[in-house]
């Protein structure tokens, strides 16, 4: 159930599995990114940040690992659950707008 | 602490009609942005109002407009409805514009169908 490097619009994994979203910005000057989970009928919800001179943060059962020389971001997800299921998007900042990635669409088999 | 709210849930219009969603920010907010979200385009930044001031704007037609009022809540109008103008319009508040630090909370949306 793991995806690195490419974006893929769906990812269906196991409980329990490990989950990878891949996402790539556009803006090299971008300087903090985040990645959002929305549910269906909800506006985006905040998982986790990380700053353009970090390359690795983690959080609760998520990681977010930052590659500025190819322009791309990843979210790991540890132990996925049925929760998880939801689409994933990234985010980058430009003064006071978000420029989003295209979503994921993550599917949590029981 | 009540979220950021927005009104009205669902609305459908006909092509040519004109439209005004609301969207009240959490309390003390006073930055609000607007976004839209379609299945062809995905998440795109309309505007960001603080103070009452438009501050940002992103690359849609005039006929996309907004306004902020004294207690910060906001409202987007959409004139001349095209059928592309079928979406998912989201509504974010925080305390001066910026993000995590500063309580950047998207609402729930207003899915506005045109017909």
């Amino acid at each position: 159930g793991e995806s690195v490097g490419l974006h893929l619009p769906t990812l269906s994994v196991q409980e329990g599995d490990n989950s990878i979203i891949n996402c790539a910005y556009s803006n090299s000057a971008s300087d903090y990114f985040i990645w959002y989970k929305q549910e269906s009928g909800k506006g985006p919800q905040f998982i986790i940040d990380i700053r353009s001179n970090m390359d690795k943060r983690q959080g609760q059962r998520v990681t977010v690992l930052l590659n500025k020389t190819v322009k791309h971001l990843s979210l790991q997800i540890a132990a996925t659950q049925p929760g998880d299921s939801a689409v994933y998007f990234c985010a980058e900042t430009s003064g006071s707008r978000l420029t989003f990635g295209e979503g994921t669409q993550l599917t949590v088999n029981p | 602490k009540a979220g950021v709210t927005q009104t009205p849930r669902y609305l459908i219009k006909t092509r040519g009609q004109q439209v005004t969603l609301s969207c009240s920010p959490i309390s003390g907010h006073r930055s609000v942005s607007w976004y839209q979200q379609t299945p062809g385009q995905g998440l795109q930044f309309l505007f960001e109002y603080f103070s009452e001031t438009q501050r940002n704007k992103g690359n849609f037609p005039g006929r996309f407009s907004g306004r902020q009022f004294s207690n910060s809540r906001s409202e987007m109008n959409v004139s001349t409805l095209e059928l592309g103008d079928s979406a998912l319009y989201l509504c974010a508040s925080s305390s001066t514009g910026g993000f995590k630090d500063y309580g950047y909370t998207f609402g729930s949306g207003t899915r506005l169908t045109v017909v």
